[in-house]
């Protein structure tokens, strides 16, 4: 089974605030998915990687996917209210199904 | 366009009862997954079905049924409720049933088991 090991689990912090959350597998993935889940809502896609060692820049966030294909980090510079939410990591599940995701990061942004 | 769409929102059910839940997905699309959410077990995958046909299902027991129409609307399926049913819903659809088409999530369905 391929699974995805998200930390931190929880993260409080203040606006303007750096982060970076991890996403971890012994696993390889060819490639991988970020999205952020707001309350009532379904998740939405961030971003994609597929290749090792890729680094995509949305805006103030920034991914990485790992030069082994195992892990992934979001780094978001300057946290804003808006940030708020609940982050999750999916790869691409070879096995079944179509996605694996991790237990996401939820993350609170105060003003 | 249309976002995904999901029916009920909401759903409250007793223990032994079933429910079948609705997905319509964005128009064009012609896969549609769905997965459970609970704060125990985070994000699990259930079923995925592309052009009517099941192509891949997760580790959950037969109560958990499925199937897509024609025009690509999917249902899903629990008979004999379990308190641990309990979970938002989630249905997913996209183009096709390759990993990096995105994915575009519905609200959801609530259900709580009683």
């Amino acid at each position: 089974t391929q699974l995805l090991e998200q930390s931190p689990q929880f993260l409080s912090i203040q606006e303007g605030e750096n982060l970076t959350v991890y996403c971890n597998s012994s696993s390889v993935f060819s490639s991988l998915q970020w999205y952020r889940q707001e309350p009532g809502e379904g998740p939405v896609l961030l971003v994609t990687v597929v290749t090792g060692g890729e680094v995509k820049k949305l805006k103030r966030l920034t991914f990485q996917f790992g030069d082994a294909r195992k892990d992934s980090s979001l780094h978001i510079t300057a946290a804003q209210p808006g940030d708020t939410g609940l982050y999750l990591c999916a790869g691409d599940n070879t096995n079944a199904g179509k996605s694996t995701f991790g237990d996401g990061t939820t993350l609170t942004v105060k003003p | 366009k249309a976002g995904v769409t999901q029916t009920p929102r909401y759903l409250i059910k007793t223990r032994g009862q079933q429910v079948t839940l609705s997905c319509s997905p964005i128009s064009g699309h012609r896969s549609v997954s769905w997965y459970q959410q609970t704060p125990g077990q985070g994000l699990q995958f259930l079923f995925e079905y592309f052009s009517e046909t099941q192509r891949n299902k997760g580790n959950f027991p037969g109560r958990f049924s499925g199937r897509q129409f024609s025009n690509s609307r999917s249902e899903m399926n629990v008979s004999t409720l379990e308190l641990g049913d309990s979970a938002l819903y989630l249905c997913a659809s996209s183009l096709s049933n390759v990993f990096t088409d995105t994915q575009y999530f519905g609200p959801g369905t609530r259900l709580t088991v009683l």
